[in-house]
């Protein structure tokens, strides 16, 4: 069965500091992976969506940036944080191939990111 | 920009209450409306996907309704319980991704 894994759970990162989430999918090949923000009191942002190992493509202007280094490998970083990255990411997953309009996502279980 | 609506934004309802939310999308180029359900310290979850007009889908207490015509879909919960009480997502499928609405938050009083 498939598994997606997210870390941290909780980070609480100084304004100006560098920023590493890692997300990592089990059990499936090519899925197309996805980086989500909630921010407080909205729904949920899609910031980076990927369909292959390198290929990223980035949905909103923002101090972040995302990596694809394996099949299965999903990282969201930032060279210098800002108060306004708070909040919570979530990452997601779905089958590559298929109908994908019907393909559901799966979620990792969130960070939750405080800008201090 | 691709514009999806939920109404309405909060829910206070009594346990036993049937309650029903909206969501409301751009009707060209429809692919697919998701339904998500996320509960406070956990990891959303998928619902229903419905893709044709007057689709309806039923899983317990919980059902939705989809008319891509005229751009939005019902969610609707029958005798609702506390364990009820989530965030409810819809999600239009465009491309690749999904564009998802602000949700509507549900809080089932016992």
């Amino acid at each position: 069965s498939q598994t997606i894994h997210q870390w941290p759970a909780t980070l609480v990162q100084p304004v100006g500091s560098p920023l590493s989430l890692e997300c990592t999918v089990e059990g499936t090949s090519n899925p197309n992976l996805y980086w989500y923000r909630q921010a407080a009191g909205r729904g949920l942002q899609l910031l980076f969506y990927s369909v292959g190992i390198g290929q990223i493509s980035s949905e909103v202007p923002q101090n972040l940036s995302a990596s694809r280094p394996q099949d299965r490998q999903f990282i969201l970083s930032s060279k210098k944080l800002l108060l306004s990255d708070s909040g919570f990411y979530l990452c997601a997953w779905r089958p590559g191939t298929g109908l994908l309009a019907k393909n559901i996502q799966y979620f990792g279980a969130g960070t939750r990111l405080s800008v201090l | 920009i691709l514009n999806v609506e939920q109404s309405p934004q909060s829910l206070h309802v009594q346990e036993g209450d049937s309650t029903n939310f909206t969501c409301s999308f751009p009707s060209s180029n429809f692919y697919a409306l998701h339904w998500y359900r996320w509960e406070t310290a956990k990891s959303p979850e998928a619902l229903f996907v419905m893709t044709l007009n007057g689709d309806e889908k039923k899983k317990g207490r919980i059902s939705a309704t989809l008319n891509t015509k005229e751009g939005y879909s019902y969610l609707y919960i029958k005798g609702s319980q506390p364990e009820d009480s989530a965030t409810y997502l819809c999600a239009l499928s465009q491309g690749g991704k999904l564009i998802f609405g602000q949700g509507t938050e549900l809080s089932v009083k016992p």
